[in-house]
């Protein structure tokens, strides 16, 4: 029960694009389509983004998308807005009815 | 509208018990697997555990099995989370999540989070 990796922080300006990743093992992310991203405000909730790797649910905006290669996961948020400015977690299904998440990358619009 | 609300916390010393519930509705509560994720003050999120429907499966962190177990009474719409032998490092705020019909569904709705500090 590792923690996913993910880099502690990104960075951007508006209208810009980043992506961020999410970097598990064969057990986890290799091993299963069930990569979800949530985003978390200050003293809120995590909130939903992406689940199963692709997919949005109702409401997320298209500007955020998700994708996977291997034993990594990417979240693209593109057309960057002041209100995305925001901590983002991976999560994988880990088999075994477990769960794991990515220690957060915190990202800052400038 | 899916509420999720978890009660329960507050402050007890090392190696106290204490329980946690959540309240659920808007969804049809015994459909969907439930899950219990903390979160440390200034930290990440972390699984804490999951039960399905009726709980013949139940699944726990290393960090927190044999000291904690999740539980659930459908017809109240509420799961618990059993804490015992609670240490400082179990202090986090304690988020109540709503899985979906299989366990490998996504955790989709969180609750506002309950805080639970571990302290003499």
């Amino acid at each position: 029960q590792s923690a996913l990796t993910q880099p502690p922080s990104a960075s951007g300006s508006p209208g810009q694009s980043i992506t961020i990743s999410c970097t598990g093992t064969s057990s986890d992310i290799g091993g299963y389509n069930y990569v979800s991203w949530y985003q978390q405000h200050p003293g809120k909730a995590p909130k939903l983004i992406i689940y199963e790797v692709t997919k949005r649910p109702s409401g997320v905006p298209d500007r955020f998308s998700g994708s996977k290669s291997g034993i990594t996961a990417s979240l693209t948020v593109s057309g960057l807005q002041t209100d995305d400015e925001a901590d983002y977690y991976c999560t994988s299904y880990a088999g075994s009815d477990d769960w794991v998440f990515g220690g957060g990358t915190k990202l800052t619009v400038l | 509208e899916v509420q999720l609300v978890e009660s329960g916390g507050g402050l007890v010393q090392p190696g106290e018990s204490l329980r946690l519930s959540c309240s659920a509705s808007g969804f049809i509560f015994s459909g969907y697997w439930m899950h219990w994720v903390r979160q440390a003050p200034g930290k990440g999120l972390v699984w804490v555990s999951s039960c399905n429907s009726d709980v013949t499966f139940a699944s726990y962190a290393d960090s927190v099995r044999g000291r904690f177990t999740i539980s659930r009474d459908n017809p109240k719409n509420t799961v618990y989370l059993q804490m015992s032998s609670l240490r400082a490092e179990d202090t986090a705020i304690y988020y109540c999540v709503r899985g979906g019909p299989y366990s490998w569904s996504s955790l989709e709705y969180w609750g506002q989070g309950k805080l639970v500090t571990v302290s003499s």
